[in-house]
């Protein structure tokens, strides 16, 4: 059992096209945080959302934490070839998590054709 | 940009012979994380430290498994006796405040057991 679901698994697009990718959960999150993986590289963190119902504006790219803090969503407007990588949301549970120890999705990986 | 630096990038053993994994944690961030990614697996939580001591493991941390700080810049995964199944790539991440959960991460090293 997947604590957090991320849905689409691969998503294939061409530049230009808007996108959204999700990550839901049936637990309560303290916080999520989005982060992007190139192979072989470890994760870069994008964006924290805290706050449920919290939007976070990253130039084109727009993460929505949910009202019950279960779930989140990235939208990226007019994809371009760099936007190409792995993302992957974590976080801890609001509930048994000591010290910020953070549970990941498996992640959508994301390919933008030119 | 400070950033979380980890020696080696690659590691090759072979099975049944100990490996330090070693990590330089942000100056000034206080709790300290241990991940592995199994290849085409998800992020999976190891290990927390804080204050010279284990936070908290999870179930895959067994015996085999330790952790030191030896000095005031370095944190150190130690596999005591390495089985196939260790083979994977190793983060060590670093946060600075408990609450802050941002967690960064350095860009892992992957060890091979042959």
């Amino acid at each position: 059992t997947q604590l957090l679901e991320q849905s689409p698994q691969f998503l294939s697009i061409q530049e230009g096209e808007n996108l959204t990718v999700y990550c839901n959960s049936s637990s309560v999150f303290s916080s999520l945080q989005w982060y992007r993986q190139e192979p072989g590289e470890g994760p870069v963190l994008l964006v924290t959302v805290v706050t449920g119902g919290e939007v976070k504006k990253l130039k084109r790219l727009t993460f929505q934490f949910g009202d019950a803090r279960k779930d989140s969503s990235l939208h990226i407007t007019a994809a371009q070839t760099g936007d190409t990588g792995l993302y992957l949301c974590a976080g801890p549970p609001s509930r048994g998590s000591t010290l910020g120890r953070l549970y990941f999705g498996r992640g959508t990986q994301l390919t933008v054709w030119p | 940009e400070p950033e979380v630096t980890q020696t080696p990038s690659h590691q090759v053993t072979q099975m049944g012979q100990e490996v330090i994994l070693r990590c330089v944690p942000i100056s000034n961030h206080l709790y300290f994380y241990w991940y592995r990614q199994i290849l085409g697996q998800k992020v999976e939580f190891l290990v927390s430290f804080y204050n010279n001591e284990i936070s908290e493991k999870s179930e895959i941390f067994d015996d085999q498994f330790s952790v030191e700080r030896p000095d005031g810049s370095n944190f150190t995964l130690k596999i005591r006796s390495t089985k196939l199944e260790d083979s994977a790539m190793y983060f060590c991440a670093s946060v600075w405040d408990r609450g802050s959960y941002e967690q960064y991460f350095g860009p892992g090293t992957r060890l091979t057991v042959t």
